[in-house]
């Protein structure tokens, strides 16, 4: 069973530093590329982050681009994500999650989703 | 980067009534292997989010008939042949052309 567990989120004051973790399970993870994906309170999903199955590639979105830094360990099966220089409009539910690919190789969408992570930042 | 926009953002259904959710890109989601890399999601009410359908027309497994995809370029659609009270919560179109990818604002279903 693939399962995904999110843990590091906690009340963090606006310029400070946190890093969440993901640790996956029932699965190759080496051979999938993951993501993070956050959820503000009363606002739509919003994408943040990905990294390539091995890890030598990474993608940020914009909001978070030079604060967030994402990375992995293929050997313990876990994934990051650094934040710094943290803003209140971080505030969110961060989501670990998996990208699937088709027997053919064609991605197949973003499967699993852990259950998330809060990450509340006030002063 | 691509934007991707919803409509409606609030959709009320009768049960048994179909629904259909509108999601257009800013630039073609047309890759350069012929598929579109276009998924929906759907958030249910306390839950994490789950995949519908992905390359824009095939559905996740596990997922009902009555929800299908289709659409192509920078127009596509969700449908709900029959709603059911377990469909509510808020959809999403998220467009895996680019990264990185991007959601619309969502849709949020509601029984009438």
């Amino acid at each position: 069973e693939v399962q995904l567990v999110e843990s590091g989120g906690v009340l963090v004051q606006p310029g400070g530093s946190l890093r969440l973790s993901c640790s996956a399970s029932g699965f190759v993870f080496g051979a999938y590329a993951m993501h993070w994906v956050r959820l503000a309170p009363g606002k739509g999903l919003e994408y943040v982050s990905a990294i390539s199955s091995s890890g030598d590639k990474t993608y940020y979105a914009g909001s978070v681009e030079g604060r967030f830094t994402v990375s992995r360990d293929n050997f313990q099966n876990t994934l990051y994500l650094q934040m710094n220089s943290l803003r209140t409009e971080d505030t969110a539910t961060y989501y670990c999650v998996k990208e699937t690919l088709r027997q053919d190789q064609l991605r197949s969408g973003l499967d699993y989703w852990g259950q998330g992570t809060l990450v509340t930042v006030s002063s | 980067d691509i934007v991707m926009t919803q409509s409606p953002l609030s959709l009320p259904v009768t049960p048994g009534e179909p629904a259909s959710i509108s999601c257009k890109s800013s630039q073609s989601l047309l890759h350069t292997n012929k598929y579109i890399y276009l998924d929906w999601y759907l958030q249910k009410p306390g839950q994490s989010p789950q995949l519908l359908i992905y390359l824009a027309s095939n559905r996740a497994s596990g997922v009902p008939d009555r929800f299908s995809g289709s659409g192509s370029g920078t127009d596509f659609t969700l449908k709900i042949s029959r709603v059911e009270a377990e469909d509510v919560g808020v959809y999403y179109c998220m467009q895996a052309l680019q990264r990185p990818f991007a959601f619309g604002q969502g849709t949020k279903l509601e029984i009438k």
